[in-house]
């Protein structure tokens, strides 16, 4: 069945360096959505990206998606303590929405 | 409503109850869906609703787990017999349609917790 893949599963990084999270997917999506949980919260929507080899970016988060539409990043730069929490992607293909296992971000002082 | 709310926050329930939990989503929502997301996992999902369609049930772990929507209104996810392992926290969004270019709108989540 569809799978969609997340890595790695914990990151810890010294504030102000930077930071990945990768989603990978077994057959090719039709979109992909990046959410975003703080500790205690509930996912909240950050983006989508629909083109093939798309890039936003959201001051310091970019977004990507792979030229065939299987894979997608999130690039954090010069991470602060507020960016903790937990990157989910959620992939789409027809009818099906699955989300990856998330990304948890820990900021050390 | 401004957000997709959930009650009640918190069930704590013994072994071998029922429980019900209920979704309120944003008004004109007509898909509204219920994940899991076990201590530190992520999202699995469960069950969406579109309008009037026939429910996805796909997700749904065993036959003691069922929901229900009225319309395009409230939800409420049952559980019977609950046991230990359905411990988790149960979160419920809505999107203006079922669509791969909707976000989804999470509310807050009842964490149930079986002893």
């Amino acid at each position: 069945g569809q799978q969609v893949m997340q890595i790695p599963q914990y990151q810890h990084v010294q504030e102000g360096e930077d930071f990945t999270t990768y989603c990978n997917s077994s057959t090719t999506l039709s979109n992909i959505q990046w959410y975003k949980q703080r500790p205690g919260g509930h996912p909240v929507f950050l983006i989508q990206l629909v083109k093939s080899g798309e890039v936003k970016k959201q001051k310091r988060l970019t977004f990507q998606f792979g030229e065939a539409k299987k894979n997608s990043s999130l690039h954090i730069t010069a991470t602060q303590t507020t960016d903790v929490g937990t990157y989910f992607c959620a992939g789409h293909r027809y009818d099906k929405i699955i989300f990856g296992k998330g990304t948890r971000l820990h900021i050390l002082p | 409503g401004a957000g997709v709310s959930q009650s009640p926050s918190n069930k704590v329930t013994e072994k071998g109850k029922d429980v019900e939990l209920r979704c309120d989503p944003i008004s004109g929502h007509t898909a509204l869906y219920w994940y899991r997301q076990r201590l530190g996992q992520g999202l699995e999902f469960l069950i969406y609703f579109q309008g009037n369609s026939a429910p996805d049930k796909s997700g749904l772990p065993s036959d003691r787990f069922s929901a229900e929507r009225t319309g395009e209104s409230v939800s409420t996810l049952t559980i019977q017999r609950t046991q230990q392992e359905d411990s988790a926290v149960y979160l419920c969004a809505s999107s203006l349609i079922h669509s791969s270019y909707n976000e989804q709108f999470f509310g807050p989540g009842t964490r149930l917790t079986v002893l």
